[in-house]
């Protein structure tokens, strides 16, 4: 079945470069995206990429793509206090309406 | 900027009584959605509602839950009689479109629900 799997958590140093790794199973997921939670809020989209790339990048965050690996990345770079948050992936099929997440990395940038 | 609204933000319930989870969309969406996350666990797809209709649910989505969109702006979830493993964050969430390849869902702040 369908499976998104995370690291639970991620501890940085402000200034250094977070990467929020992520892999999952499902070999028809079409569209990858990565949701940032700040407490007492809702999921807030980052940013996304199809499964026909490789790469995107956007200001401080560069998805990285390995389809044959199943694999995907966030990078944030010179991560910043306000970057403290849960980070979920996710993945969609083509042809469906849900999402399957992670857990969600919950990621805390040390001043 | 619009938002995904939702209420109560804490809802405590007794086990076996009904509950209704209440969600106001962004105004000029057409798809909702309905997600909950068990403490320590993933966020997991309950059902989305399209056209007046479920158009996709997860067989967590069973008898027990129905959804409704009762005038232009309200979107809830009902539970029927509530079980103590009800108890979850649920969010809500909207998007413009589905058909596209980006179709963003907008997520609430979730309700917590916890069942006694």
């Amino acid at each position: 079945g369908e499976d998104v799997e995370q690291s639970l958590f991620l501890s940085v140093r402000e200034g250094d470069s977070s990467v929020i790794n992520c892999t999952y199973t499902d070999s028809s997921s079409t569209y990858l995206y990565w949701y940032k939670q700040e407490p007492g809020a809702g999921l807030q989209l980052l940013t996304y990429i199809f499964s026909n790339m490789d790469m995107k990048q956007d200001q401080r965050l560069t998805v990285l793509l390995n389809k044959k690996d199943k694999h995907l990345s966030l990078r944030i770079a010179d991560t910043q206090t306000g970057d403290s948050a849960i980070y979920f992936c996710a993945e969609r099929a083509s042809g469906t309406y849900k999402y399957i997440f992670g857990t969600g990395t919950r990621l805390k940038v040390l001043a | 900027e619009p938002e995904v609204t939702q209420t109560p933000s804490h809802q405590v319930t007794q086990m076996g009584q009904e509950v209704i989870l209440r969600c106001v969309p962004i105004s000029n969406h057409l798809y909702f959605y309905w997600y909950r996350q068990i403490l320590g666990q993933k966020v997991e797809f309950l059902v989305s509602f399209y056209n007046n209709e479920i158009s996709e649910k997860s067989e967590i989505f069973d008898d027990q839950f129905s959804v409704e969109r009762p005038d232009g702006s309200n979107f809830t979830l009902k539970i029927r009689s509530t079980k103590l493993e009800d108890s979850a964050m649920y969010f809500c969430a909207s998007s413009a479109l589905a058909g596209d390849p980006y179709n963003e869902q907008f997520f609430g702040p979730g309700t917590r629900l916890t069942v006694l």
